[in-house]
């Protein structure tokens, strides 16, 4: 079965520029989770999104969006970006969402802003 | 801002040491659960506690989880080159949808 896969694996961006970061999860899981990882910072929870809604969501500016597909595929976008948006972004997916599963991450799509 | 709290942020053990990293919330957690992220990866899950007071080990990882569900702790014992990484703790708060992650402890390990 393979994993959770995040691609781009690197990006370079310029302030003010948007970008657009993918995320497959593992077949079968439906709910699909964003997190920012910043050294020192830990990861901060961006959003949840099952069954292509979003269930939950973290406390970052709007310039941060999401959707999820039919597949369960989801993306991330964060517009006008900020050299503070530097940062790792991890997904996560699970089964159903529900408090007892475990989640399985991506390697992640390291963003840099310059 | 952080909800739970995870100290200390650094670990630095001698090879054959024992440590231990905890993690604090101020409001009740439902279950608790700690993943392990190695230089360059990605958290990988390793446990998950949900009973008051319970007390999971695994080989050498000794997890447990506080009486009144607002702490947990890891203790390592006898580290290995293998434990080398950062370590980090979610906890899943009822009012708070998804679970929060602690800032992790990074743990080098010195042969």
């Amino acid at each position: 079965k393979a994993g959770v896969t995040q691609t781009p694996r690197y990006l370079i961006k310029t302030r003010g520029q948007q970008v657009t970061l993918s995320c497959s999860p593992i077949s079968g899981h439906r709910s699909v989770s964003w997190y920012q990882q910043t050294p020192g910072q830990g990861l901060q929870f961006l959003f949840e999104y099952f069954s292509e809604t979003q269930r939950n969501k973290g406390n970052f500016p709007g310039r941060f969006s999401g959707r999820q597909f039919s597949n369960s595929r989801s993306e991330m976008n964060v517009s006008t970006l900020e050299l503070g948006d530097s940062a790792l972004y991890l997904c996560a997916s699970s089964s159903q969402g529900l408090t007892n599963e475990k989640l399985f991450f991506g390697s992640g799509t390291q963003l840099s802003v310059l | 801002g952080q909800q739970v709290m995870q100290i200390p942020q650094y670990q630095h053990v001698q090879e054959g040491e024992d440590f231990t990293t905890y993690c604090n919330s101020s409001t009740t957690l439902s279950n608790i659960q700690w993943y392990k992220q190695r230089p360059g990866g990605h958290p990988v899950f390793l446990i998950q506690l949900v009973k008051s007071g319970e007390v999971k080990k695994q080989k050498r990882l000794t997890f447990q989880f506080g009486e009144a569900k607002k702490n947990s702790s890891l203790h390592i014992t006898a580290t290995q080159t293998t434990d080398v990484g950062t370590y980090f703790c979610a906890g899943q708060g009822d009012s708070w949808g998804k679970f929060q992650f602690g800032a992790g402890t990074q743990v080098v390990v010195t042969p």
